[in-house]
């Protein structure tokens, strides 16, 4: 248990659904990311979230919406999606204390994503 | 941008042979250097890190070495165990930059 917990687990959604992802920590961590992980490619960063603010969205499709109400709580919101966008999704917290270090990144279990 | 390439890509071992995986980088300015390990179903968990002013760290069965002139390191497993089978992901990184992961490695020990 990393202390990142990932509701739920599995999600099948059709294309037309509306869906959110969600992702909670209490490590008193300031900055959150959404990674996506597809079959044999690598963790592909899909945003960063620092103090509650986005500060970096990879060129990421608008049908991928996220929300950061507080430093705990991380939410992917998902509207038409594409079978091309089954994979599984990893939320991350660190402490991200600024420009003095880069330190561990620590990972939810995932949602793993079927859009049919 | 950071440029993470890993080699190899899969590695298999009897139990008990040691296994090492290179993670090559193309920013001179990186000064962090992790080694995360995915099992399956699991997200990706550190297991050894190692800053800039340092050349090697060694924790039990795994060590990390690293070569900065020539912009990568390796990680080291002796002793290899079943359960170290997994996926290996480097990370390396800069100050207060995001994560960039390599493509991973997988490794299988074999009994």
């Amino acid at each position: 248990e990393t202390g990142v917990t990932q509701t739920p687990r599995h999600l099948v959604m059709g294309m037309t659904n509306k869906k959110s992802l969600k992702c909670e920590q209490h490590l008193g961590h300031n900055a959150m990311y959404w990674y996506k992980q597809s079959a044999k490619k690598p963790l592909e960063l899909m945003f960063v979230y620092s103090l509650e603010e986005r500060v970096e969205n990879n060129s990421v499709p608008s049908r991928f919406s996220p929300e950061c109400p507080n430093s705990s709580h991380l939410f992917l919101h998902l509207h038409t999606l594409q079978p091309e966008d089954s994979a599984l999704y990893l939320c991350a917290s660190s402490p991200r204390t600024g420009a003095n270090m880069n330190t561990e990144a620590f990972f939810g279990q995932g949602t793993r994503l079927t859009v049919v | 941008g950071e440029n993470v390439e890993q080699h190899p890509s899969t590695l298999s071992v009897q139990e008990g042979d040691s296994a090492v995986i290179k993670c090559t980088y193309s920013d001179s300015a990186s000064n962090y250097f992790p080694w995360y390990k995915q099992e399956l179903g699991k997200g990706p968990q550190l297991i050894i890190d190692i800053r800039s002013n340092v050349g090697e760290k060694k924790d039990q069965r795994i060590a990390v070495t690293l070569n900065k002139t020539a912009k990568h390191f390796s990680l080291h497993i002796t002793e290899t165990q079943p359960e170290d089978s997994a996926v290996y992901f480097c990370a390396p990184g800069n100050y207060g930059q995001n994560f960039v992961f390599g493509p991973g490695t997988r490794l299988s020990v074999l009994p």
